[in-house]
């Protein structure tokens, strides 16, 4: 089964720190990963995928994921925390469901990030 | 801007009153979805439309209906709607082919009461 787990319901950082919100999956063949952030009352945004290529992707306002086959994890990361990328963030995994042509995103159940001053 | 846009933002209705949410996109994408997201959740998937192609997930309940008239417009009717149905329901573009990420509407938050 198709399957994303993001292990932590709450990140909390310090302005100015390094910030890293995890994500593993399972999924039967190659993986495509993204990355969606969602701000209160809002709809979600993308900020990053892994398709193919380099493990290392970089995305909107400074994230980076590095993608890792061997742990499928695919955590995501960002030198400098600031106070506005508080928010929700969803990983999620493109996956074949049979019968269906486009497979579907399974999501994480997200990680709320605190950026405290 | 090319986008996905939501109407309307806020929708209150009684429990048992259909409701329908409008979702347009200038984005020319094939494909459009409805979410429905509660409380600090992960959206779920209810349906998606590849161009004219209706796909329902197979826990979508009977009460949720959508319409695709054209490309650029989608339609989420909750024919019956009961208190369990309150939440943040999300519209979704891409265009066709698994790669592409998707576009978000900012979402219409329907209280029922």
């Amino acid at each position: 089964a198709q399957s994303v787990a993001q292990p932590e319901d709450q990140v909390n950082v310090a302005e100015g720190n390094p910030l890293t919100v995890k994500c593993t999956y399972s999924v039967s063949g190659n993986p495509y990963l993204f990355w969606y952030v969602q701000y209160p009352n809002r709809g979600l945004q993308f900020l990053l995928k892994y398709i193919t290529g380099d493990n290392l992707v970089k995305g909107s306002y400074g994230f980076e994921a590095e993608f890792n086959k061997s742990q499928t994890s695919f955590h995501l990361k960002k030198p400098s925390a600031l106070v506005s990328d508080s928010a929700l963030y969803f990983c999620a995994v493109r996956a074949f469901d049979r019968g269906s042509t486009l497979g579907r995103l399974y999501f994480g159940r997200g990680t709320q990030l605190t950026v405290w001053p | 801007d090319a986008m996905v846009i939501q109407n309307p933002r806020y929708q209150v209705t009684q429990f048992g009153k259909p409701v329908t949410l409008s979702c347009s996109q200038t984005l020319n994408h094939n494909v459009m979805y409805w979410y429905q997201q509660k409380s600090s959740q992960a959206p779920k998937l209810l349906f998606h439309y590849y161009d004219k192609d209706f796909n329902n997930e197979a826990d979508t309940p009977d009460n949720f209906q959508s319409r695709r008239p054209n490309t650029s417009f989608c339609f989420l009717d909750i024919r019956s709607p009961g208190l369990g149905d309150a939440a943040m329901y999300l519209c979704a573009t891409s265009p066709g082919g698994l790669a592409y990420e998707q576009y978000f509407g900012p979402g219409t938050r329907l209280t029922v009461t």
